[in-house]
């Protein structure tokens, strides 16, 4: 089945412990991104990978690192995590084959709260 | 800059009513645009997209026509069901500022009652 996994899917943690979110698809797909979701805000686009070892930043990257040493995954980092990162976190994948018409695929979501 | 604006929720309807959510974009270029649906629960799912001005979007009876006069993409439905309930986004790509970055609106939230 066609999916793209995220773990953990709910996770509490005190400020400035270090914490990944591991995010893998097995679709084959060049590019992958992380967003983060609050009420009233939607979606913003935390960073963005166009393949292996090339990533960008979206709108909102403070706090935050990634890294895409394999095709399939792509890790989002919270070094020092603060209460403010406390959202839910979605990451997406999707084909380049047609660049203006993304379609991309979401995973089910990590929860997380910082205290 | 980019950016989506789309109306507040949430819209509660009873079934087999008319469905309008707007959708209203800002875009230094030529935008793609896509609605996307979230279920209680779960990731966003692509419901319909439109890569260029007048073309129209279409599935699982929604549409929306991508106005490039009006910069809006409003997403419409003839006749709602309740399993239509769910939280909906309309998204930007635009590939003269960089189409590898997305612009979400805030999402509008449908309820519909039988």
């Amino acid at each position: 089945e066609a999916q793209v996994t995220q773990n953990p899917r709910y996770l509490i943690t005190v400020t400035g412990k270090k914490l990944t979110v591991t995010c893998s698809q097995n679709m084959n797909h060049e590019y992958m991104s992380w967003y983060r979701q609050d009420p009233g805000l939607g979606l913003r686009q935390i960073y963005y990978s166009m393949n292996v070892e090339v990533t960008d930043k979206g709108d909102v990257p403070e706090g935050y690192k990634v890294s895409r040493k394999e095709k399939r995954n792509f890790p989002l980092i919270l070094e020092s995590p603060s209460p403010n990162q406390t959202s839910l976190y979605f990451c997406a994948s999707s084909s380049l084959g047609l660049a203006r018409s993304y379609e991309q695929y979401f995973g089910p979501g990590t929860r997380l709260t910082v205290t | 800059g980019n950016s989506v604006t789309q109306m507040e929720g949430p819209v509660t309807l009873s079934e087999e009513a008319f469905l309008t959510i707007n959708c209203t974009y800002t875009a230094t270029g030529y935008p793609s645009l896509f609605w996307y649906v979230q279920y209680p629960g779960e990731g966003l799912q692509l419901l319909l997209k439109a890569t260029k001005a007048d073309d129209k979007g279409s599935n699982k009876g929604f549409e929306a026509t991508y106005r490039k006069e009006t910069t809006s993409f409003h997403l419409e439905k003839g006749s709602v069901q309740v399993s239509d309930s769910a939280v909906y986004f309309c998204a930007l790509s635009d590939p003269i500022y960089n189409f590898n970055k997305f612009y979400f609106g805030s999402g509008t939230k449908l309820n519909v009652k039988p």
